[in-house]
């Protein structure tokens, strides 16, 4: 069965910390992506990454960065986490080939609390 | 710009009945359109994918229609259940080298006893 695990459910940190957010696939897709969910505003994609050592902004880049030194982790990055980043965060993968590239699979969600 | 719209925001049901859930979007050049089911606390979940040739795709008591000229989608639930009580999404993937998604706001759906 494969998978996508976002290695934090329930987090709860302070204004000005640092936080990282992990997500590992096991399906080895070339694609991944962090979305953030808020309601209301649906989900907006904050970056993404198309292969190792790649990434590229979404909608909403700012506050945040990302890290994919592997092919099976990406990484996002709070680098001073602030209450209106308080959101629910998804990461996804995808292939990039064939009608994989049509199905994007998700993980369980990180729910982020920034007091 | 690219853009889908779900409706209605919400929806409360007795369990047993119908529902129908809209999606309209102006996403172009279109490549297919997918219905994702959303468990609270939990990630997004594919229901069914309609491509541009489609118009009709069934998955158990799910059934999701497309006309592509129009550009609306709807997906349609047969004989509710309590475990229907979820969030669902929209999303529309165009047909470039990106392969670009769009998200709609969701539907949230509420099944009562």
């Amino acid at each position: 069965d494969v998978k996508v695990t976002q290695s934090s459910r329930y987090l709860v940190k302070r204004t000005g910390e640092k936080v990282f957010l992990e997500c590992v696939q096991d399906m080895d897709h070339e694609n991944m992506f962090w979305y953030r969910q808020d309601p209301g505003l649906g989900l907006r994609l904050i970056y993404f990454s198309y292969d190792v050592k790649m990434k590229e902004k979404g909608d909403i880049p700012e506050g945040y960065s990302v890290s994919r030194e592997k092919k099976e982790r990406f990484s996002l990055i709070l680098e001073s986490a602030s209450t209106n980043q308080t959101s629910m965060y998804l990461c996804a993968s995808r292939s990039s080939q064939g009608s994989g590239a049509n199905v994007l699979t998700f993980g369980a969600g990180s729910r982020l609390t920034v007091l | 710009k690219n853009q889908v719209e779900q409706s209605p925001q919400s929806l409360i049901i007795l369990e047993g009945k119908n529902c129908t859930l809209q999606c309209n979007y102006t996403v172009s050049p279109f490549s297919n359109l997918r219905w994702y089911k959303q468990d609270t606390g939990r990630g997004p979940v594919s229901l069914t994918i309609m491509t541009f040739s489609e118009n009709t795709k069934s998955n158990g008591r799910y059934t999701a229609t497309l006309d592509a000229d129009t550009k609306q989608s709807s997906l349609h639930i047969t004989a509710s259940q309590l475990s229907d009580s979820a969030s669902y999404i929209c999303v529309v993937i165009n047909n470039n080298a990106g392969n670009m998604l769009t998200f709609g706001g969701g539907t949230r759906l509420m099944v009562k006893p």
